[in-house]
């Protein structure tokens, strides 16, 4: 069975474009997770969703960011406009119901902002 | 205090040497626990869940205290193929800890 899928692997970007990152979680899961990496504060939870709908977006960083998952087995990452700053690894990672801190985590998409 | 502190490491050890890394948290609601690794440039694997006062799988044991907050992630007889960066994780919503990265050598 393949694993969560992310695309694209590598991006990079001029400040001041769209970003967007794609996410497909393992066939079903009920949760979804975005994270950012960086080496300066490590992994961090951006937002999660729950059965399609977002349940927790504390992490979000500011009103550039927005993420959204219109079905089961899509979900993206929106960055407008992109910033140096977001430079990052950004994870999706997908868990069952009855074991939402057992995650599944794609390989990831390294963003570069210049 | 931060929500998840771990031992930052680097631990270097020799092959066959057990290594123990702790982890302290501040949220005393939460129930269940999780240690994940991560190679070089690499997704987060789940390596083992904590839901009760510990849990063994071969050479690998978490312990968790609750009393004192924290929990530990033991290797035992480790294995070149254990070096990597261990994280501490604990819900909800999903904190990570910094990691402790862990070389074994020959």
């Amino acid at each position: 069975d393949a694993g969560v899928i992310q695309s694209p692997r590598h991006e990079v970007t001029e400040m001041g474009q769209e970003v967007t990152l794609r996410c497909k979680p393992i066939s079903g899961h009920d949760y979804l997770f975005w994270y950012r990496q960086t080496m300066m504060r490590g992994l961090e939870l951006l937002i999660y969703f729950n059965n399609n709908v977002p349940i927790d977006d504390s992490g979000m960083p500011e009103d550039r960011f927005s993420a959204k998952m219109p079905n089961a087995s899509f979900s993206t990452l929106k960055i407008q406009p992109s910033e140096p700053r977001d430079s990052a690894v950004y994870f999706c990672a997908s868990s069952l119901a009855g074991g939402p801190g057992e995650q599944y985590f794609g390989p990831g998409t390294r963003l570069t902002v210049t | 205090r931060k929500e998840v502190e771990q031992d930052p490491g680097p631990f270097n050890v020799p092959e066959g040497a057990t290594v123990a890394f702790n982890c302290t948290y501040s949220n005393s609601a939460s129930q269940s626990f999780f240690w994940y690794r991560q190679d070089c440039r690499k997704e987060p694997k789940l390596l083992m869940s904590v839901y009760s006062s510990g849990n063994e799988d071969g050479r690998f044991t978490a312990q968790l205290n609750r009393a004192s907050q924290y929990i530990s992630l033991l290797i035992r007889d480790s294995k070149l193929s254990d070096s990597a960066t261990y994280l501490c994780v604990v819900p909800y919503p999903m904190r990570f800890g910094a990691g402790t990265r862990l070389t074994v050598k020959p």
